[in-house]
């Protein structure tokens, strides 16, 4: 099944805990991207990836980490979690601009 | 950058009624936008997407309109039914020069009232 796949689903964890959300997709997509869901301000951009070792900043990069060493993976690093950090979690994978984003179920995650 | 700004925030209809969605966004050159669906508790999903180069896309209840010296497009859909209740988010994007750089808009939350 085509599927963009993210762990965990939900994390609780303490403030400045070094922490990695996963995320992986089977669908030889070029495009991955993570994506911040909170009340009131839509999804907004964290990093994107147009292809294996290409990354760029969205609109709210800092705290936040990316690689893209293999074409399916493009994990999330959160160096020194930090309260406003607390959020609703999406990876997303797109074979090309123009097919619209694919997105993973999400990780809810909450820093205390 | 491209900003993109999303009109109303809430919407009640009528099952049977129409519903639009209208979103505004600033960058000229932006020449993709896609529409998402997100029912409560679940993942966006793509409904229809439209590019710059035409004016108008249909898929059977849905519509996307869009004008580019406006610097708007909308979602129009017709004979609302529960199901169609979401929240719906519009997006824009260069591709060409800023690839997978999707902005959204802020969302309107669509209740249809049986």
């Amino acid at each position: 099944e085509a599927q963009v796949t993210q762990n965990p689903r939900y994390l609780i964890t303490v403030t400045g805990k070094k922490l990695t959300v996963t995320c992986s997709q089977n669908m030889n997509h070029e495009y991955m991207s993570w994506y911040r869901q909170d009340p009131g301000l839509g999804l907004r951009q964290i990093y994107y990836s147009m292809n294996v070792e290409v990354t760029d900043k969205g609109d709210v990069p800092e705290g936040y980490k990316v690689s893209r060493k293999e074409k399916r993976n493009f994990p999330l690093i959160l160096e020194s979690p930090s309260p406003n950090q607390t959020s609703l979690y999406f990876c997303a994978s797109s074979r090309t601009g123009f097919q619209g984003y694919t997105f993973g179920s999400g990780t809810r995650l909450t820093v205390v | 950058g491209e900003n993109v700004e999303q009109h109303p925030s809430t919407l009640s209809v009528q099952e049977g009624d129409s519903a639009v969605i209208k979103c505004t966004y600033s960058d000229s050159a932006s020449n993709y936008f896609p529409w998402y669906k997100q029912e409560l508790g679940k993942r966006p999903q793509l409904i229809i997407d439209i590019r710059s180069n035409v004016g108008e896309k249909k898929d059977q209840r849905i519509a996307v309109t869009l004008n580019k010296t406006a610097k708007h497009f909308s979602l129009h859909i017709t004979e609302t039914q529960p199901e169609d209740s979401a929240v719906y988010f519009c997006a824009a994007t260069d591709i060409y020069n800023q690839g997978g750089k999707l902005i959204f808009g802020q969302g309107t939350e669509l209740s249809v009232k049986p």
